[in-house]
């Protein structure tokens, strides 16, 4: 069975433009969370959605936007790009309750670059 | 949520049994321990979850005192493939919110 997948795997912005990136859950998964890991840092959450709602959301400011499709795939948008928006953004998924005590399956990330 | 402090860094070598504990004073009732394995560029990996006492699966065990205050992560006879970063989480039990608390994780070197 496919794990989670991410697009693109690397992508490089100048400062001021705009990113969106893809995540398709494992099939059955109904909640996809994001993550954002700055280089030598762990994972820092961003969002969290369940059946297309958001059920969570981290500490990241409104630059930061997501959505979940009916398929289950989700996009994470950020606006304005920042040079510290440069980092690994991960996408996980977990199973048909969302909750926290299931096993989130997280994707290889894609690796942002801004200059 | 708990705040959970682990070991920057460890070494081992290859064939050893690699011990990593975790502090989590303010566990919640309610919290699981989790532990995840990452590599480099890679999105980590659930190992193991716990709520008190001992946890055995395929590739490691953790130990979790009847105070719950912290718990260790046993991963027996490691291999080079082992180097890695492990982090330890302590979440909510909360229904339907899985946001995972990270640390700045244990970088664990295994040497041949």
């Amino acid at each position: 069975d496919a794990g989670v997948t991410q697009s693109p795997t690397h992508l490089i912005k100048t400062r001021g433009q705009q990113v969106t990136l893809r995540c398709s859950p494992i099939s059955g998964h109904k909640s996809v969370s994001w993550y954002q890991q700055v280089l030598g840092q762990g994972p820092q959450f961003i969002f969290q959605y369940y059946e297309k709602e958001e059920r969570g959301r981290g500490n990241f400011p409104d630059r930061f936007s997501a959505r979940q499709f009916p398929n289950y795939s989700s996009e994470l948008n950020v606006n304005a790009l920042l040079l510290g928006d440069s980092a690994l953004y991960l996408c996980a998924s977990s199973g048909e309750s969302g909750s926290s005590q299931e096993t989130q399956y997280f994707g290889p990330g894609t690796r942002l670059l801004v200059l | 949520l708990a705040k959970t402090t682990q070991p920057i860094s460890m070494d081992s070598y290859e064939g050893q049994e690699v011990n990593i504990t975790c502090s989590h004073n303010n566990i919640a009732t309610n919290d699981y321990i989790t532990w995840y394995q990452q590599f480099p560029s890679q999105g980590p990996r659930f190992i193991i979850q716990g709520y008190k006492t001992k946890v055995t699966n395929e590739v490691a065990s953790l130990f979790i005192p009847a105070d719950r205050k912290s718990s260790t992560l046993s991963l027996p006879r490691v291999s080079l493939s082992d180097t890695a970063v492990y982090y330890c989480l302590v979440g909510p039990f909360s229904g339907g919110y899985n946001k995972l608390i990270f640390g700045a994780g244990t970088r664990l070197a295994v040497h041949p």
